[in-house]
């Protein structure tokens, strides 16, 4: 879905350094969120916006940090990378269009690597 | 919190057969359950999603069964086909201090053999 796109596609980092992925969109949508895809874990959420003023924890936040710039954009930092967080991330819009639904449109993933 | 155990994680398959991927949520306030497909190197994607007012639903080769009571819910793909192969995640919706967010599996690695 080139609606929701991610920057970088593939880094790789030290131990220690700051680093941050970035989403945006053009599909309008007031949710975005950040998730952790490891293999055997499933996608796991880090973060998530419900606008621009609303931030949350997800599951496995600590380490992380978000900041969302305006409607279209939200950012994913990692203060100090260590190896364990090497993984593929991918961000995520939605637009609740009723209370029992919430389709989530993926961007292409950002595979990070910290040595 | 929500917990959503999702079996197994991989499963291998002769083409032309079924394949049953299964999934248990433990909130019994969860009203939504969605199943996305990942291709590899691909980014996962909606194929199929269910309500709780239903206990079923068919989109061609693939369904959903809903079963609130035992709170599980399965996927059927029906006739499999090479392109079936991915990893497949089932989702349940969460409710936390008012929002609500998905919850997912483990995920499914789907092998269809040709």
């Amino acid at each position: 879905d080139a609606d929701v796109t991610q920057t970088p596609r593939n880094r790789i980092t030290k131990t220690g350094k700051r680093i941050m992925l970035e989403c945006s969109q053009t599909k309008g949508h007031d949710r975005m969120y950040w998730y952790r895809q490891d293999p055997g874990l499933g996608l796991r959420l880090i973060y998530y916006s419900f606008d621009v003023k609303d931030i949350n924890k997800g599951e496995i936040s600590d380490g992380y940090s978000v900041s969302r710039q305006a409607q279209a954009k939200f950012s994913l930092s990692l203060e100090s990378a260590i190896p364990n967080q090497t993984a593929l991330y991918f961000c995520a819009t939605s637009d609740l269009l009723s209370p029992s639904t919430d389709t989530q449109y993926f961007g292409p993933g950002t595979r990070l690597t910290v040595l | 919190g929500e917990n959503v155990e999702q079996h197994p994680s991989t499963l291998s398959v002769q083409e032309g057969d079924s394949a049953v991927i299964k999934c248990t949520y433990s909130d019994s306030a969860s009203n939504y359950f969605p199943w996305y497909k990942q291709e590899l190197g691909k980014r996962p994607q909606l194929i199929i999603d269910i309500r709780s007012n239903v206990g079923e639903k068919k989109d061609q080769r693939i369904a959903v069964t809903l079963n609130k009571t035992a709170k599980h819910f399965s996927l059927h793909i029906t006739e499999t086909q090479p392109e079936d192969s991915a990893v497949y995640f089932c989702a349940a919706v969460a409710y936390n201090q008012g929002a609500q967010k998905l919850v997912f599996g483990q995920g499914t690695r789907l092998t269809i053999n040709p």
